[in-house]
């Protein structure tokens, strides 16, 4: 079984204020975990993905996230936002084994001047 | 470009009225899968094909059937829609653990 459980469902921001988005997983094989944007009346875009190496990835946009293992956690973070960064974003990950992918239920962003 | 299409983008139907949603992709991609999107609950997947003629379930399989008869095309199929399955859909390819790209969605309603 396996599911991704994103802590916070809206997230306020003012702008250039720093923003943490929260995700934890539970697989019980081991996964590989991506972050998703969905900007407003859009698709979906990957942010970036961590699949080995080194647990810190960076993405688009001034976008990292951390990868830690022991806590099967993948947060999401920007030390500063913009307008432009309201968004929902979700977390997502792929099993290794049916390399099947399932999202969380998505944080809104809503970055305010 | 490289891209996922569907169609129709926007559709209104009736209870009980059979209807299909088309799915293309030119990357030639092996995994393809179906999402529906409702508020607060993220997207939630319907069902995902590994390659042609391998289609599996996934977390809301009931009321659709998918086919993957060619590696591009993967259609959604609503036999007997209902209004709960009211909402966007998602259709998506990926090669492997590469970028997974996502169509532009199609809006649903059932009356």
């Amino acid at each position: 079984a396996q599911s991704v459980t994103q802590l916070d469902s809206q997230v306020p921001v003012f702008e250039e204020a720093p923003v943490e988005l929260r995700c934890n997983y539970s697989s019980s094989v081991s996964v590989y975990l991506f972050w998703y944007v969905q900007y407003p009346n859009q698709g979906l875009q990957l942010l970036l993905k961590y699949l080995s190496g080194s647990t810190l990835v960076k993405g688009i946009n001034g976008f990292e996230a951390e990868f830690n293992k022991s806590q099967t956690s993948f947060h999401l973070r920007k030390p500063s936002v913009h307008i432009s960064d309201t968004a929902e974003y979700f977390c997502a990950v792929i099993r290794s084994n049916d390399y099947k992918l399932s999202f969380g239920a998505g944080t809104t962003v809503t970055v305010r001047a | 470009e490289a891209q996922v299409t569907q169609n129709p983008r926007y559709l209104i139907t009736v209870t009980g009225k059979k209807l299909t949603v088309t799915c293309s992709q030119n990357m030639n991609h092996e995994y393809m899968s179906w999402y529906r999107q409702d508020p607060g609950l993220g997207l939630r997947q319907i069902y995902y094909s590994m390659n042609v003629e391998v289609t599996d379930k996934g977390d809301v399989p009931e009321g659709y059937k998918v086919s993957r008869k060619e590696k591009r095309n993967f259609p959604l199929i609503l036999e007997s829609p209902s209004p709960n399955q009211t909402s966007l859909y998602f259709c998506a390819s990926r090669q492997g653990l590469e970028t997974q790209y996502f169509g532009p969605g199609t809006r649903l309603l059932v009356l």
